[in-house]
């Protein structure tokens, strides 16, 4: 079975451009989580989604992020303008339904930005 | 904020030697898991326990749950260079538990 799939893998930008980052969950999978993963602040929770239906955006650091899921297998988070201070490694992770967290979370490999 | 906070942050071992890494967090939980992740991958789940449950074991993994200590520990037991990673656990992040929230992890280097 594929993964989650992200891409790019990496994006190396400059400050001010927007960006648009892309993720395929595992087929049958009903929910969608966007992290970011810094040395800072560690893995931090953006965004999940729930069928599609965004559930908690509280972790959405200001207005220029944002993330959409328009259908159940595409997902895309954008950042703009975007910020040297947005570097950081972006996750995407899906699972299926289950109660109360028992359902483990599949990772993909991440998109690597940089903004200069 | 971070629910979890693991310890400590790294850890070096020589291989066949056992690695323990403690995971505390804040507040009641329904499942504690933990993750491990390679140089330049995503996170892999590795194992679940729940609330009710002390202790599980997976291959050469072990790990324990005390919730009156409000606490976890994994043990990777006879550790292999292929060890090296970072080691992560997650907790609720809500009470409905449909989201994680993780610490900021373990770093292990299993030297041959």
């Amino acid at each position: 079975d594929a993964g989650v799939i992200q891409s790019p893998r990496h994006e190396v930008t400059e400050m001010g451009q927007e960006v648009t980052l892309r993720c395929k969950p595992i087929s049958g999978h009903d929910y969608l989580f966007w992290y970011r993963q810094t040395m800072m602040r560690g893995l931090e929770l953006l965004i999940y989604f729930n069928n599609n239906v965004p559930i908690d955006d509280s972790g959405m650091p200001e207005d220029r992020f944002s993330a959409k899921m328009p259908n159940a297998s595409f997902s895309t988070l954008k950042i703009q303008p975007s910020e040297p201070r947005d570097s950081a490694v972006y996750f995407c992770a899906s699972r299926r339904a289950g109660s109360n967290s028992n359902q483990p979370q599949h990772f993909g490999d991440g998109t690597r930005l940089s903004i200069l | 904020s971070q629910q979890g906070e693991e310890d400590p942050q790294a850890l070096s071992i020589q291989e066949g030697e056992n690695a323990t890494m403690n995971c505390s967090y804040k507040t009641s939980i329904n499942n504690l898991q933990w993750y491990r992740q390679n140089s330049g991958r995503g996170l892999v789940h590795l194992i679940l326990i729940r609330s009710n449950e002390r202790e599980k074991h997976s291959g050469r993994l072990r790990v324990t749950l005390d919730t009156s200590k409000k606490s976890s520990s994994l043990l990777i037991t006879a550790s292999r260079a292929a060890d090296t990673a970072s080691y992560f656990c997650a907790t609720d992040h809500n009470q409905a538990g449909t989201a994680l929230i993780f610490g900021k992890g373990t770093t292990l280097s299993v030297s041959s």
